[in-house]
């Protein structure tokens, strides 16, 4: 099945910081999404991105489908931006693998 | 759009006693996912519905697991026998048919 990597693994970053996570994948998908999980563990959509660019506010991300990755940007850190992100690609038909996250806290 | 639910949020629980948790997607969502997490990793799938039908189940699923959405809206997830291994989040999601999935808040099971 697919293979979901993502770096940095670990992330520290002073408020007002900007920063670029990556997520690699091992095989070509029609789909990517990428989520924030809150400190509470919430589970937190942020895009649907097969392939392009979309924004939403100080976040945006970028799949480049054919060369099995994709970004996503954080602009002007907030505290409130900790916690910690991940990707997830489909696998077969139904399936989904998450990657293991990068872990992000935000200095005040 | 009241989003996903579970229910329990937390549930303790002795080595060999059954839990059953329960998810509500939300209203329109025909596709539904269980997952497990524990500490310091993502999320792992363990099984999906359309509908009312179960089309894929993790092979790390144990026969002591067991998912059923009966009427295609709730569904719920059983744990026979559970073990101390047992013990992590467990997140439901849902999708309408290609769009992203909207995940609930999990039910965090410690199995003593």
């Amino acid at each position: 099945g697919i293979q979901v990597e993502q770096s940095p693994p670990d992330l520290i970053l002073q408020e007002g910081a900007n920063s670029t996570l990556r997520c690699n994948f091992s095989d070509s998908v029609n789909n990517l999404q990428w989520f924030h999980q809150n400190p509470w563990g919430q589970l937190i959509n942020l895009f649907y991105i097969p392939s392009g660019t979309k924004q939403n506010g100080r976040l945006s991300a970028t799949t480049v489908a054919t060369e099995r990755y994709s970004l996503l940007y954080i602009s002007s850190s907030q505290t409130t931006d900790s916690g910690v992100y991940f990707c997830a690609a489909p696998s077969g038909t139904y399936k989904y693998i998450f990657g293991t996250g990068t872990r992000l806290k935000v200095l005040a | 759009d009241t989003g996903v639910s579970q229910d329990p949020r937390h549930k303790i629980t002795k080595r060999g006693q059954n839990v059953t948790f329960r998810c509500d997607p939300i209203s329109e969502h025909n596709r539904l996912y269980w997952y497990r997490q524990t500490l310091g990793q993502g999320p792992e799938f363990l099984t999906y519905f359309q509908n009312e039908a179960q089309l894929e189940k993790s092979r790390l699923l144990s026969d002591r697991f067991s998912a059923e959405r009966p009427k295609g809206s709730f569904s719920t997830l059983e744990i026979q026998r559970t073990e101390q291994g047992d013990s992590a989040m467990y997140l439901c999601a849902s999708k309408r048919g290609e769009e992203t999935q909207y995940f609930g808040p999990g039910t965090r099971l410690l199995v003593l």
